[in-house]
């Protein structure tokens, strides 16, 4: 069974620093996708970033980017300028078999 | 336009009564999903649905039962309700072979 693991409960950052988030996962499939989810305190689930299992290359949306290690099993998301809107609950995901497996979740305070 | 949709956004019931949750999504997707959140955040997947079959049925309590009446809209019934059903449940689509998981605002579920 595919597990996904984020062993930060909370994490700080001050106001247009940088934050990484961590993710591990563990599955025995070849061909797979990776998320990022937000989670504001409107509840609602939003993608922040999508990476492919067969691209090396680290996918990257404006501010928030990843660092995609294949081998070691590991997805962590790095926010840069960090802003007062990206504080929320942050999921990280994996999908293979048509599952969504989420991680525990990682809170993110952002201290102006 | 809403992608997807659920209604009620709220859900307050006694326990020992039989409420629905309804979801619809206009992005052709063909496959759905309900997944619950429980207090701690944790997000676990409940049911999927293909086209509407029944994909993927996790340990569920046999009080849940989803409806598909075509591949647009799936809702969720719950009979008897108990005090541990409540949660946010959220209803979510995804095209086929892309990973991407589109998901509704949630339904915020109390029972007392």
């Amino acid at each position: 069974a595919q597990t996904v693991t984020q062993s930060q409960p909370e994490m700080s950052v001050q106001e247009a620093e940088t934050v990484t988030l961590s993710c591990t996962y563990d599955t025995s499939e070849s061909d797979y996708y990776l998320f990022w989810y937000k989670q504001p305190p409107s509840r609602q689930m939003i993608l922040v970033i999508r990476q492919e299992a067969y691209k090396q290359q680290n996918a990257t949306e404006n501010r928030f980017s990843v660092n995609f290690q294949k081998a070691a099993k590991s997805f962590s998301l790095k926010i840069s300028d960090s802003q007062l809107g990206d504080a929320a609950m942050y999921f990280c995901a994996y999908i293979g078999n048509e599952k969504l497996t989420f991680g525990t979740g990682t809170r993110l305070t952002i201290i102006p | 336009d809403t992608a997807v949709s659920q209604t009620p956004k709220y859900l307050v019931t006694q326990m020992g009564n039989d409420k629905s949750i309804k979801c619809e999504q206009n992005l052709g997707h063909d496959t759905m999903y309900w997944y619950k959140q429980d207090s701690k955040k944790f997000l676990k997947i409940m049911f999927s649905y293909n086209n509407k079959e029944l994909i993927i049925n996790e340990t569920v309590p046999n009080r849940f039962s989803p409806k598909s009446p075509d591949k647009a809209h799936l809702n969720l019934h719950i009979n008897s309700l108990e005090l541990g059903d409540s949660a946010v449940y959220f209803c979510a689509s995804s095209p086929a072979g892309y990973g991407l998981t589109f998901f509704g605002q949630g339904t915020r579920l109390t029972v007392v």
